[in-house]
């Protein structure tokens, strides 16, 4: 079955670094990896998401990054922004990581 | 157009009784999934339904649980006999065919209280 490790469970940044948040999957098979982003009180929301026939994905200040060997995929933000600060979930189909909380400090 | 539609948004019930939550997905959206999210937790995978297949039910916790969806399009998620715990905010997503390699949409959600 799938089994999903998120890491880490809290980062805190300042405003203008960059953050990495780490995934690890189990199913060698799995060829989708999306990152959604989750505001307190808010819904999920995708930001981005990679699938398996491209090592690396970017959107403006965002990217992931892909190992299917190792079987991890990345989450890359730089130029953090306060409003980056939220709550960031991998996923592998049904199973969600448990979660980054991620701080950026003005 | 409309994003997945979530009914109630917040339900407070006593303890013992049945609840049911609704979730109109999006049109032309076959997949459907439901999620408990306890305060300051992650995601918990409860049920998923993909077309006319079979749901997948290796989420549900207990046999107090259950779901529906008729006409593949909108789900009842049905918790009989409700328990202090299962108090959380229920949210139901929705995404295209093949939903292995979709995005999810999800709607607010609605945030169960059982007193």
């Amino acid at each position: 079955g799938e089994n999903v490790e998120q890491h880490p469970s809290t980062l805190s940044v300042q405003e203008g670094d960059s953050a990495v948040i780490k995934c690890t999957y189990s199913d060698s098979a799995s060829n989708y990896f999306p990152w959604y982003k989750q505001e307190l009180g808010k819904r999920p929301q995708l930001i981005i998401d990679i699938r398996s026939n491209v090592g690396e994905k970017k959107d403006q200040r965002i990217a992931v990054t892909l190992n299917k060997t190792a079987k991890h995929f990345s989450l890359h933000i730089t130029e953090t922004q306060p409003e980056d600060s939220a709550v960031y979930f991998c996923a592998e189909h049904l199973i969600f990581g448990k979660g980054t909380k991620l701080s950026v400090k003005p | 157009g409309a994003g997945v539609s979530q009914s109630p948004s917040n339900k407070v019930t006593e303890k013992g009784k049945d609840v049911e939550l609704r979730c109109d997905p999006i049109s032309g959206h076959t997949a459907l999934y439901w999620y408990r999210q306890s305060l300051g937790q992650g995601l918990e995978f409860l049920i998923y339904f993909q077309g006319n297949s079979a749901p997948d039910k290796s989420g549900l916790p207990s046999d107090r649980f259950s779901a529906e969806r008729t006409g593949g399009s909108v789900s009842t998620l049905t918790i009989q006999r409700t328990q202090q715990e299962d108090s959380a905010v229920y949210l139901c997503a929705s995404s295209l065919a093949q939903g292995r390699k979709q995005p999810q949409h999800f709607g607010d959600g609605t945030r169960l209280s059982i007193l």
